[in-house]
């Protein structure tokens, strides 16, 4: 079973610059996660997406961070412009019900930006 | 306001002897507690959970202790190997008795020597 695919893996940008990164969860999974993970802090929940609806966006800066899923499948985050503070590894993940229970979630390997 | 706290940044133990982590959490709705284990440039993967109404679950080397009056669990890794070498980050679910909605502690380098 593939996992969470992200790219880019690495993106060096200057700041008030945009950029976006792009996540295909694990098939069949409807519940998709963005994170921001800054260095010596543990994941923060920016964004979580149940098929295409969004279900909890209450840490995202929403004047500079925007999220979509469409399709209920890939999603794509964006900043813009960018800040010196979004220096992070953004991780998406996703999770699967079982039982009515979601008993895990399956993170993909990152993207981490550098704002300059 | 930190509601996980992972107080050891870092922790050293010597191949074969235990390792044990330790996490504290504040929120008392948390009911549903994850340890994950990162690489380098690699995302957290999935080691072992326990629900608020179990006290211990076990899965192999890897064992999860939970007091839920002291707010605080633990995970034991019996024998420790090379290969545990990693961060851990603790997490804990938020009032929906699953891994639905996480807050993640800040993560034990846990450094195993030979």
């Amino acid at each position: 079973e593939a996992g969470v695919a992200q790219s880019p893996r690495y993106k060096i940008i200057e700041k008030r610059q945009s950029v976006a990164f792009w996540c295909n969860p694990i098939s069949g999974h409807a519940t998709l996660y963005w994170y921001q993970q800054i260095l010596g802090q543990g994941p923060k929940l920016l964004i979580q997406f149940q098929n295409n609806g969004v279900v909890d966006d209450s840490q995202l800066p929403k004047d500079r961070f925007s999220a979509e899923r469409l399709k209920g499948v890939d999603s794509t985050l964006k900043i813009q412009p960018a800040k010196l503070e979004d220096s992070a590894v953004y991780l998406c993940a996703s999770s699967l019900f079982i039982g009515g229970a979601v008993k895990q979630q399956f993170f993909g390997p990152g993207t981490r930006l550098t704002v300059l | 306001d930190q509601q996980v706290k992972q107080n050891s940044p870092s922790l050293s133990v010597q191949e074969g002897r235990i390792s044990i982590l330790n996490c504290d959490y504040t929120n008392s709705m948390f009911d549903y507690f994850l340890w994950y284990k990162k690489y380098p440039a690699e995302g957290p993967t999935f080691l072992i959970s326990i629900s608020s109404i179990k006290d211990k679950n076990e899965d192999g080397r890897f064992t999860v202790f939970l007091n839920k009056s002291a707010k605080h669990l633990s995970l034991h890794i019996v024998p420790s190997q090379p290969g545990d070498s990693a961060v851990y980050f603790c997490a804990a679910g938020g009032g929906t008795g699953t891994a639905s909605k996480l807050t993640f502690g800040t993560g034990t380098r846990l450094q195993v020597t030979l």
